[in-house]
């Protein structure tokens, strides 16, 4: 199917184990985005990439570590989760870049670290 | 840093009222706005945007417009209907950045 999707979508884990959240777009967009979204906060950026093998920082980058060797993937491990990375982590894309473009939004991942 | 404040939700309103959820920004320069609506179980989906001062956007009967002089960026609907129930979140993207409030949940009665 065309557009973006993100795997697993519901995922309960231990504190201490490695998680992996997929990502995968259809669009070639140059630009994806992981967000984190917790009651209170909004969406929070973890990490982006305006393309393969190019990531940055967003606002709450520790604790994950990102990697795109295909522009259409775009994975986001927890190395070591903890009870404070529970949270609904959403994927996104976008054709250009950040600053004007709109982002297409993946249907997220509702993650429990217990 | 940059930042967003939308007003807090819930807020509630019978079919056909008129709507406003307030925003204002923190930003030096010239940051772009964007409303996003989020259904319940699914990802945002923009709804609004504006790139520069005094430029109104507008889609499915909602509007906003960027205020630079009151650094604010309302979204604003006429008449509002049972589907338009959801979580609607201001954001601004600024320097490669993107911030997003908080969001406003919106509950509309028949």
């Amino acid at each position: 199917d065309a557009g973006i999707t993100q795997s697993p979508r519901y995922k309960i884990t231990e504190t201490g184990r490695q998680v992996t959240l997929m990502c995968h777009q259809t669009w070639s967009h140059s630009y994806m985005f992981w967000y984190r979204q917790d009651l209170g906060h909004g969406l929070r950026l973890i990490y982006y990439s305006a393309a393969a093998d190019i990531t940055d920082k967003g606002e709450v980058p520790d604790g994950y570590v990102v990697s795109r060797s295909k522009t259409e993937n775009f994975p986001l491990t927890l190395e070591s989760a903890t009870r404070s990375q529970t949270s609904v982590y959403f994927c996104a894309s976008s054709e250009g870049g950040i600053r004007t473009d709109t982002q297409y939004f993946g249907p997220g991942t509702r993650l429990t670290v217990l | 840093g940059d930042s967003v404040t939308q007003m807090e939700g819930p807020v509630t309103l019978s079919e056909e009222a008129f709507l406003t959820i307030n925003c204002t920004y923190t930003a030096t320069g010239y940051p772009s706005l964007f409303w996003y609506v989020q259904y319940p179980g699914e990802g945002l989906q923009l709804l609004l945007k504006a790139t520069k001062a005094d430029d109104k956007g507008s889609n499915k009967g909602f509007e906003a417009t960027y205020r630079k002089e009151t650094t604010s960026f309302h979204l604003e609907k006429g008449s509002v209907q049972v589907s338009d129930s959801a979580v609607y979140f201001c954001a601004l993207s600024h320097f490669n950045k993107f911030y997003f409030g908080s969001g406003t949940k919106l509950n509309v009665k028949p």
